[in-house]
């Protein structure tokens, strides 16, 4: 899984908390981005971040925060859970160096009841 | 206009056979064509990928072809072994190096019997 982390693996939570997601890299890569995957959708990009406090927003950045206050930590939080938030959330990094490529993390299994 | 449509959802083939996975999109911008391997419970991981000055290209068992004409581009997985049912995604990006966005087929589950 390119040396990415997603913490924690699995998580069940109350409509309107808050939940923060992390991915943790140990290649010091620029790059990260953090995806949900539907059924019928595919992955679906949500934030992303080019360097230490340097991010943007996705496709489906809505209900979605992020920060990035060191290289190797890129967190993505749910102010206030929904159940449409229900999903799996996948982190992934680009190695940088002109590469195109994405390499994704094990993924977050995320149950808002 | 972004999107990357696929098909079929779910592919059932036997043991040898050929397994084939198809994909279209509009957006013409689009330069790296990946298609990625996901096995249940893991994340998503790069099988091969194209760029669209290319036609063909073969790794193994897994070719892509692409027609950039058409705006389509396939994967054929021949020889198809029960190791690789799993669900299969295409892609695409726009921009490039780590500034590309993926987006990403609704992907096809693919099951191959003995």
């Amino acid at each position: 899984d390119a040396g990415i982390t997603q913490s924690p693996r699995h998580k069940v939570t109350e409509t309107g908390t808050p939940v923060t997601l992390r991915c943790h890299q140990t290649e010091n890569h620029r790059y990260m981005y953090w995806y949900r995957q539907d059924p019928g959708h595919g992955l679906r990009l949500i934030h992303y971040s080019y360097g230490v406090k340097d991010t943007d927003k996705g496709e489906v950045s809505d209900g979605y925060s992020v920060s990035r206050s060191k290289t190797e930590d890129f967190l993505l939080t749910l102010e206030s859970a929904t159940s449409s938030q229900t999903s799996v959330y996948f982190c992934a990094i680009n190695p940088g160096q002109g590469s195109d490529t994405q390499y994704f993390g094990p993924g977050t299994r995320l149950t808002v009841l | 206009q972004q999107q990357v449509k696929q098909s079929p959802q779910s592919l059932i083939v036997q043991k040898g056979g050929i397994s084939i996975i198809n994909c279209a999109y509009e957006n013409t911008a689009f330069d790296y064509f990946p298609w990625y391997q996901q096995f249940p419970g893991k994340g998503p991981a790069l099988l091969i990928a194209i760029r669209p000055d290319v036609s063909e290209k073969k790794e193994g068992r897994f070719t892509i072809s692409f027609n950039k004409s058409a705006k389509q581009f396939s994967l054929h997985i021949m020889d198809s072994q029960p190791g690789d049912s799993a669900t299969y995604f295409c892609a695409a990006t726009l921009g490039s190096g780590g500034y590309n966005k993926l987006i990403f087929g609704a992907g096809t589950r693919l099951a191959v019997h003995p």
